[in-house]
């Protein structure tokens, strides 16, 4: 049973638009929320994260939101740029010392 | 700081063989993970170390196993390969237990 999903494979974005990566989660236990970015042949790196005590979260040009009540999550990417071209990863914790389960992921392609 | 380093980076092996992948946390980090990504499935966990103990583990069979050593460094096996192991895996580490990961680049296996 897949807890978080992103349920589009991929995403095409004109640069200099808003990129918006969605993801669900049916576990209502999970408190700490993840996004990671993959490139080709590299390990994810971690862009920004949200605590389930929050709603908003801001880093620059990344924002990700919390609904908590739609167990949804979504990482807002303003302006998008070329280099942002990459697999998005969302991922859930529950309590403090549990593991990190990641969705399938989203692959976002910028268009010129 | 070095980031995680993972060796060997590229593994081809045959069924029925076994394989043991190699992961060094960044300096500091006691946690260590383990994933493996194939196409479409995303990151599935494998298990979690954490000062030398298994804290969590995913749903893998018995074939896959790890360890962790005293200086954090940790290692994952794989008894009589199937096919289907083919995937990069990926090797996580974190401060502490389930906090922000940071990856390695993985292990690519190819198993004929």
């Amino acid at each position: 049973d897949q807890q978080v999903k992103q349920n589009s494979p991929s995403l095409s974005v004109q640069e200099g638009r808003i990129s918006i990566l969605n993801c669900d989660y049916t576990n209502s236990m999970f408190d700490y929320f993840l996004w990671y970015k993959k490139y080709p042949a590299e390990g994810p790196t971690f862009l920004i994260s949200i605590s389930s005590i929050k709603d908003k979260n801001e880093d620059g040009r990344f924002t990700v939101f919390l609904n908590k009540s739609a167990k949804h999550l979504s990482l807002h990417i303003v302006p998008s740029q070329p280099g942002d071209s990459a697999v998005y990863f969302c991922a859930a914790r529950g309590r403090r010392d549990d593991k990190i389960i990641f969705g399938k992921g989203t692959r976002l392609h910028i268009l010129p | 700081k070095a980031g995680v380093t993972q060796t060997p980076r590229y593994l081809i092996k045959t069924r029925g063989q076994q394989v043991t992948l190699s992961c060094s946390p960044i300096s500091g980090h006691r946690s260590v993970s383990w994933y493996q990504q194939t196409p479409g499935q995303g990151l599935q966990f494998l298990f979690e170390y954490f000062s030398e103990t298994q804290r969590n583990k995913g749903n893998f069979p018995g074939r896959f196993s790890g360890r962790q050593f005293s200086n954090s460094r940790s290692e994952m096996n794989v008894s009589t390969l199937e096919l289907g192991d083919s995937a990069l895996y990926l090797c996580a580490s974190s401060l502490a237990s389930a906090s922000t990961q940071y990856f390695g680049p993985g292990t690519r296996l190819l198993v004929l």
